[in-house]
């Protein structure tokens, strides 16, 4: 497995404003995912965030709202802007670790974020 | 839309008793089984992987998967207390990377 930091571990924002969250994984790793978790619901993927190309969203989720950086193989960003109250949840990122075809999935510790 | 469903419980054992846990997936090339355990508050921990049809033992968790019949559940052998969370089963399709979750049963295991 992986040891997966993530910053910051919580926060309060008023809406309107941006928080950026920070990924960091201990060792090089191709693929890194960023997951929301809102409110007693299950893990819904934004995107998917491979080191030398743009990030892949799922539908639902758009750049503008939720831009993403890799700019290596350790380290990854999530920003989630505009925030209204409908954006507090838990964000996680998660990395893929093994051969494809029989890889596996570790997260991060999250971050819960509440807009007011 | 490829579906992940599990029961969402809450699933109640006693103390020493086998939990079973079930989930059954949509997509038919879907290749890759995950569970995942999450206790409140905590983000979702592996506990067990399957690729092929059959049983994959690791402890006391026994993951089951049947291609054919697009299922695969997590058996915990002499369930305790702090088995108690909520068991995610994930699905990854042939076609891509990322993870299809369902929306998680919850355990709960009674001394």
């Amino acid at each position: 497995s992986a040891v997966i930091s993530q910053k910051p571990s919580r926060d309060i924002c008023q809406r309107g404003t941006s928080l950026t969250i920070q990924c960091q994984v201990d060792s090089q790793v191709t693929m890194m995912f960023w997951y929301r978790q809102q409110p007693g619901q299950s893990l819904t993927l934004i995107a998917t965030a491979n080191q030398g190309s743009e990030a892949t969203y799922e539908s639902g989720f758009v750049i503008d709202k939720f831009p993403i950086s890799r700019p290596n193989l350790t380290f990854s960003t999530l920003t989630v802007s505009n925030m209204s109250p409908e954006d507090s949840s838990i964000y996680l990122c998660s990395v893929a670790l093994g051969p494809k075809g029989s890889y596996e999935q570790y997260f991060g510790p999250g971050t819960r974020l509440t807009v007011t | 839309q490829k579906e992940v469903e599990q029961n969402s419980g809450p699933l109640s054992v006693p103390e020493g008793a086998i939990a079973s846990l079930n989930c059954t997936y949509s997509d038919r090339v879907s290749q890759s089984f995950f569970w995942y355990r999450q206790y409140s508050g905590k983000s979702p921990e592996l506990i067990m992987s399957i690729y092929s049809n059959g049983d994959k033992e690791d402890g006391r968790f026994t993951a089951q998967l049947n291609k054919a019949s697009q299922y695969v559940s997590l058996l915990i052998r002499d369930s305790q207390p702090s088995d108690s969370a909520t068991y995610l089963c994930a699905v990854i399709s042939n076609s891509g990377y990322a993870l299809n979750f369902g929306k998680g049963t919850s355990l709960l295991v009674t001394p």
